[in-house]
């Protein structure tokens, strides 16, 4: 257990469906962020939030919309996704974004397949 | 740029082999912090290590290792006497800080299988 958990970890969806991706870290931390994870392919960073204020959008497609109520919840709205969206999204958190000494706490991720 | 390059895709060894895991990485920064994580079929990655820039001496843990060699840019990582549950994906991570960020690089994974 990282202290941080994602929910759910499976997920089919149609490509006019909307769903939503849940992250929630108990590690006291103020830095969220997402990764998606595609077979044979480093990590991608997806977006960064710091103290709830997004900080960082690696020029994500807009039918991927995140949202940080607070430093502890993360989600990510999924929209008329495609089906090369399908992957795995991962879920982490740090003490601070601006860090490079910490690390970055994971979640187990969800696994999305778009039909 | 930032880059990591973990040549070897998939590795498999029998149980009590010895292993090596090899990253090499780029950057321009003279401060950085390198990184191993390790992935098993549950999905997360966990924490296995951080190196500094400046810290070159080599660390044990009990069965892991690590080689941080400055001059050729690489960060290895051994496993002694593996065992079937060390059987996942292992990534080296290089970060940096980047405008109000540190972003981390990591490599594409080596996928290590560990038979009985």
């Amino acid at each position: 257990e990282t202290g941080v958990t994602q929910t759910p970890r499976h997920l089919v969806m149609g490509m006019t469906n909307k769903k939503s991706l849940k992250c929630e870290q108990h590690l006291g931390h103020n830095a969220m962020y997402w990764y998606k994870q595609s077979a044979k392919k480093p990590l991608e960073l997806m977006f960064v939030y710091n103290f709830k204020e997004q900080t960082e959008n690696n020029s994500v497609p807009s039918r991927f919309s995140p949202e940080c109520p607070n430093s502890s919840h993360l989600f990510l709205h999924l929209h008329t996704l495609q089906p090369e969206d399908s992957a795995l999204y991962l879920c982490a958190s740090s003490p601070h974004s601006a860090s490079s000494y910490n690390e970055q706490f994971f979640g187990p991720g969800t696994r999305l397949t778009v039909l | 740029a930032q880059k990591v390059t973990q040549a070897q895709t998939e590795i498999s060894v029998v149980e009590k082999e010895d292993v090596t895991l090899d990253c090499v990485y780029e950057t321009r920064d003279t401060t950085y912090y390198l990184f191993w994580y390790k992935q098993p079929p549950s999905g997360e990655l966990v924490f296995l290590i951080r190196r500094n820039s400046f810290d070159e001496q080599n660390e044990i843990s009990g069965r892991y290792s690590w080689n941080f060699q400055k001059s050729t840019s690489s960060f290895n990582f051994t496993i002694t006497a593996s065992q079937v549950v060390d059987s996942a994906v292992y990534f080296c991570a290089l970060s940096e800080v980047t405008g109000a960020n540190s972003k981390l690089t990591f490599g594409k994974g080596i996928t290590l299988s560990v038979r009985p």
